[in-house]
């Protein structure tokens, strides 16, 4: 079946940093790109829309200079979060979806462990 | 605006117990697409099952069923004889449009004791 990589599964790093986290498609063609956040305890919430190509759709409430997506492939995804804080700590997963081919559902990546010092 | 409600925050059964897990969704949309996925402790998100809206019929898979009813917007989903190994949280998500953005309630966290 069709594989969603995110890597890294896991980053620690100091505040001020920034972070890349990659989403890759392995074995089809994503023409659209979805990052969710997750905070402890808490539901996956939307932050943007990413269609290959073009600039992506930021949910409500998100900054997009905090939170840079990047989708210059029908394969990887980027969601650069840049100057990361304390309070930028979460689960952050992707999910891809050939979205012109209606028997593929949305296929997520594992989700990558934020956690900001 | 699309809303998927799972009231039960959490819930505690012992091993063997059949469980059910409520989740009740709004949308003015008349094709939707529902889905049910499990989030182990180790983070990922495991699918297991969509439903469009023109098919009510109720599906077994296993220890697994669901139970899809338009007329009170809910698709419920029950455990058979359930096993530790089900323990993890599960979300209920909704899209107008297959392919498209989820929504997701706020998900059950299932404990099953030994």
């Amino acid at each position: 079946g069709a594989v969603v990589s995110q890597h890294p599964s896991r980053v620690i790093c100091k505040s001020g940093t920034s972070v890349k986290i990659e989403c890759r498609s392995l074995d089809f063609q994503a023409t659209t790109m979805f990052w969710y956040r997750q905070f402890p305890k808490q539901s996956l919430m939307l932050m943007a829309t990413s269609n290959e190509g073009s600039k992506a759709t930021y949910e409500q409430g998100v900054e997009k200079d905090k939170f840079l997506i990047n989708h210059a492939s029908l394969t990887l995804s980027t969601l650069t979060v840049t100057s990361a804080h304390p309070e930028d700590s979460s689960f952050y997963i992707c999910s891809a979806t050939m979205a012109r081919d209606i028997n593929q559902p949305q296929h997520f990546g594992d989700g990558t462990r934020l956690s900001i010092l | 605006a699309q809303k998927v409600t799972q009231a039960q925050t959490e819930i505690s059964v012992v091993e063997k117990e059949d469980v059910t897990l409520d989740c009740v969704y709004e949308t003015r949309d008349t094709t939707y697409y529902l889905f049910w996925y499990k989030q182990p402790p180790s983070g990922e998100l495991v699918f297991l099952i969509r439903r469009n809206s023109f098919d009510e019929q109720n599906e077994i898979s296993g220890r697994y069923s669901w139970n899809f009813q338009k007329s009170t917007s809910s698709f419920n989903f029950t455990i058979t004889a359930s096993q530790v190994v089900d323990s993890a949280v599960y979300f209920c998500a909704l899209t107008m449009e297959y392919g498209n953005k989820l929504v997701f309630g706020a998900g059950t966290i299932l404990r099953v004791k030994s």
